[in-house]
This record gives structure tokens, C-alpha cells and sequence, in this order.
């Protein structure tokens, strides 16, 4: 099965802040027939299902905010929030669907400082 | 537009079986797969597994084999988890999700408490 380990655990911030959710996966997500990572962020508010925010590691889904940014390729992967809003505040978990099982990271809990 | 409602919330006993529904409406079903996710209080996304809704074939993660069961009624486009011998470790919220490129869409989720 593929690892997804994502960084920090935790994050505390003050709004307006640039925030970064770092994600590695075990082996390479990178698939040769798309030229494409199979990777995607997810946001989660209590008591809610996750939201999906941004595919292919760098593809924001239709909806969400510019201040979302995916970016990485192979096994390195980065979740960046520009401008940081209070709406923001919420778990985020990135995801390998590469392969199966699709495994998720553990998760990242966005916090107010 | 697109929508996953799910059934509501469910208290078991342990030894019990459960099952959870997942209507799909606003596109073609048999055209995606649906996927599984269960999510333990407090803790991440744990990925259970999928149904080919065209031809009904399932595929379960290695956690989820032997109890669980994924099932159709495609003629309701609705998509089904059968849980049986209910254990506490079930207690859980479970997501149905739409395939295709990843998980687009999502049901609200059905809170499971096992608990004697």
C-alpha cells in the first residue's frame, strides 16, 4: 500500500497568514499514459463530509477560492494557503489515488493562533 | 445538480448487522463508481472500497473483507453498505463518494454507534 505522511500534524495561525501542508507519498504518484499526479486535497469541517479542493496535485476544484495551491510532483506534494480566512479553519487531508487502496494522509488540523 | 444523500444515523448492538444507503441523483449512475470511506471519532479517512456500478462488481481494502458487503439497487441509483456482526471499532461515520478522476462528491455520512 502507498504511505501518504503529511505534515505538520497541527498548524496555528493568525488570519492573513500564508500557510503550507506538506504531503509525501511511499513511491511516485506521477502516471506516464496522463503525465499526471494522482493526488488530491480535501478539506473537513466538523460534523461535515470532506470537500474536495484541489486534483492531479495542481487542479483547483471548480468553486474554490484562488487562495488554494497544489503543487508537487513524484512524491512530494504541498498544500499552500495564501491569506489565511477564518473560514478556513478546518482538517485537511491529502490523498493518493494512483493505486489502490487509496490511502489518505492523517491529516493536518488548521487552527486559530 | 449532483447530489449523495445518505441514510440516517444508526445505534447497534454489538453482533447486530447495519446497512447504509447512498442515493445518487443529477447524473447518469451505472457512469461512475461509488466509493466507501469510514471515518473513525475523531480520527482521518480510511478508504473501504468501491463498487463498479455497471457491472456490480466490488472491490474491498484488505480491513474490509469478510463483514462488509457494497451492493446496488441500480433501478433506485442507489448504492448500499451492509455491515454484519457489528463490532464497538465500527462505530464510525461512513461516506459514500463518487469515482471518476478522485472523489468530487461525497453523501453527508451516516454515524454508526455500536454499543451495548
Amino acid at each position: 500500500d502507498i504511505v501518504m505522511t503529511q505534515s505538520p500534524s497541527s498548524l496555528a495561525v493568525s488570519a492573513g497568514e500564508t500557510v503550507t501542508i506538506n504531503c509525501k507519498s511511499s513511491q511516485s504518484l506521477f502516471g506516464s499514459v496522463r503525465q499526471k499526479n494522482y493526488l488530491a486535497w480535501y478539506q473537513q469541517k466538523p460534523g461535515q463530509s470532506p470537500k474536495l479542493l484541489i486534483y492531479l496535485a495542481s487542479t483547483r476544484e471548480s468553486g474554490v477560492p484562488d487562495r488554494f495551491i497544489g503543487s508537487g510532483s513524484g512524491t512530494d506534494f504541498t498544500l499552500t494557503i495564501s491569506s489565511v480566512q477564518a473560514e478556513d479553519l478546518a482538517n485537511y487531508y491529502c490523498q493518493q489515488y494512483y493505486d489502490t487502496p487509496n490511502t489518505f494522509g492523517a491529516g493536518t488540523k488548521l487552527e486559530l493562533k | 445538480q449532483i447530489q449523495l444523500v445518505q441514510s440516517g444515523p444508526e445505534l447497534k448492538k454489538p453482533g447486530e448487522s447495519v446497512k447504509i444507503s447512498c442515493k445518487a441523483s443529477g447524473y447518469t449512475f451505472t457512469d461512475y463508481a461509488m466509493h466507501w470511506v469510514k471515518q473513525a471519532p475523531g480520527k482521518g479517512l480510511k478508504w473501504m472500497g468501491w463498487i463498479n456500478t455497471y457491472t456490480g462488481k466490488p472491490t474491498y481494502a484488505d480491513d474490509f473483507k469478510g463483514r462488509f458487503v457494497f451492493s446496488l439497487e441500480a433501478s433506485a441509483s442507489t448504492a448500499n453498505l451492509q455491515i454484519s456482526n457489528l463490532k464497538n471499532e465500527d462505530t464510525a461515520t461512513y461516506f459514500c463518494a463518487r469515482g471518476g478522476d478522485t472523489y468530487h462528491y461525497w453523501g453527508q455520512g451516516v454515524m454508526v454507534t455500536v454499543s451495548s
